[in-house]
């Protein structure tokens, strides 16, 4: 049973608009999320986090949001650029626990 | 910072052998974590190791195993290996206390013949 969903398993973005990423987990333990974009045949690269008693984490162009009576995140990624294409993973652990349980996956393609 | 490096980067072994791959964390960290990438399972966590010590572990059967030098430098031994094996192996460090971030390594990427 997948703890952590990512349900869109492609998203097509035109250059400049807005990208949302959605993920839902369904252990309500987990406190920390995080988000990693990735190329084929490398390793996953950190993007930004939220711990659970947050709502709302903003880096740059990059926004994630975190609605627990949902038990669901969403990354927000303005203004896309083609250079954001690839393939991004939601993530989710307990404490200090070093066992990331990860989605499926999200790829997203920016349009020029 | 130098960051997380791991060797060989590729490998190729044919069913039945046995395979060692390296890991080696972040300065300071005293976390790592291994996972197996395939393109029908996804990423999954395999085990970590903290000071030496294996501290969480996932469900995958005894073949895989790991271990954790003073230095913080992890290896992991696959054996008798299976077709299905093929897989990215990632490992990621973090200091080992509270919520943190993991970083990750480019992986190794191991196709069995």
């Amino acid at each position: 049973d997948q703890q952590v969903k990512q349900n869109s398993p492609s998203l097509s973005v035109q250059e400049g608009r807005i990208s949302i990423l959605n993920c839902d987990y369904t252990n309500s333990m987990f406190d920390y999320f995080l988000w990693y974009k990735k190329y084929p045949a490398e390793g996953p690269t950190f993007l930004i986090s939220i711990s659970s008693i947050k709502d709302k984490n903003e880096d740059g162009r990059f926004t994630v949001f975190l609605n627990k009576s949902a038990k669901h995140l969403s990354l927000h990624i303005v203004p896309s650029q083609p250079g954001d294409s690839a393939v991004y993973f939601c993530a989710a652990s307990v404490g200090s626990q070093g066992n990331l349980i990860f989605g499926k996956g999200t790829k997203l393609s920016v349009k020029p | 910072k130098a960051g997380v490096t791991q060797t060989p980067r590729y490998l190729i072994k044919t069913r039945g052998q046995q395979v060692t791959l390296s890991c080696s964390p972040i300065s300071g960290h005293r976390s790592v974590s291994w996972y197996q990438q395939t393109p029908g399972q996804g990423l999954q966590f395999l085990f970590e190791y903290f000071s030496e010590t294996q501290r969480n572990k996932g469900n995958f059967p005894g073949r895989f195993s790991g271990r954790q030098f003073s230095n913080s430098r992890s290896e992991m031994n696959v054996s008798t290996l299976e077709l299905g094996d093929s897989a990215l192996y990632l490992c990621a460090s973090t200091s080992g206390q509270g919520q943190e971030t993991q970083y990750f390594g480019p992986g190794t990427r191991l196709l069995v013949l």
